[in-house]
């Protein structure tokens, strides 16, 4: 069974700051990793896809890495803002049950 | 707007009602899941339907039913329900269950509160 283990729980950084969320799992076998941001009581919206074939994918001042090797993916932000604050949420779809399994986030504040 | 639209926004319902969650996208997509997201637990999958299939129940309770009518609308039924499933529910979407670029879409959620 596929489990999904996000470090930190919890982040608060001065605004400017480069952060890095980690995400691992455990079952290498994977079709997709997918980071997504919530918002406080909001829907969850999708950031980044990072296909099994791929090594990493960028967006603006975001950049996600997979190396599945080592079951591990890490979701870099560069130039933190407060609107940056929420919880970031990394997905990973295993192979053969096409079933996401969801880590437990990292709430992140950033402060000006 | 992520195209996925979730009604009612909040709810509060009576462990004896019958009630139903709504939802609707307007992306084209195949597949539809409903989530359940509780505090300090990770979301949890409930069903999954594609091209209107159920494919997934993941031992979701009875009082818990879904429906899916076509592909475009998806609804949660829910009767005589527990204060512990009081919870943020998450409907999402994508282009078809499988496919290793198929990303999800979320909804807003619904808060609901079972009294």
């Amino acid at each position: 069974k596929q489990e999904v283990t996000q470090i930190p729980a919890a982040l608060s950084v001065p605004e400017g700051e480069n952060l890095v969320l980690n995400c691992s799992f455990t079952d290498s076998a994977i079709y997709n990793l997918q980071w997504f941001r919530q918002d406080p009581g909001k829907g969850l919206t999708s950031l980044l896809l990072i296909q099994s074939s791929q090594r990493e994918q960028t967006s603006g001042r975001l950049n996600a890495s997979l190396d599945k090797s080592s079951g591990r993916s890490t979701l870099y932000i560069a130039a933190s803002q407060p609107g940056d604050s929420a919880t970031y949420l990394c997905a990973v779809t295993s192979g053969g049950s096409y079933i996401p399994t969801f880590g437990r986030g990292t709430s992140l504040i950033v402060h000006p | 707007e992520t195209g996925v639209t979730q009604t009612p926004r909040h709810l509060v319902m009576g462990m004896t009602n019958k009630k139903s969650l709504k939802c609707e996208q307007h992306l084209g997509h195949n597949a539809m899941y409903w989530y359940k997201q509780s505090a300090k637990k990770p979301l949890e999958l409930m069903f999954v339907y594609n091209f209107k299939e159920q494919t997934e129940n993941n031992s979701v309770p009875s009082r818990f039913s879904p429906e899916c009518p076509n592909s475009s609308h998806l609804f949660l039924h829910l009767h005589t329900l527990q204060p512990e499933d009081s919870a943020l529910y998450l409907c999402a979407s994508s282009q078809d269950r499988g496919g290793a670029s198929y990303e999800q879409y979320f909804g807003p959620g619904t808060r609901l509160t079972v009294t």
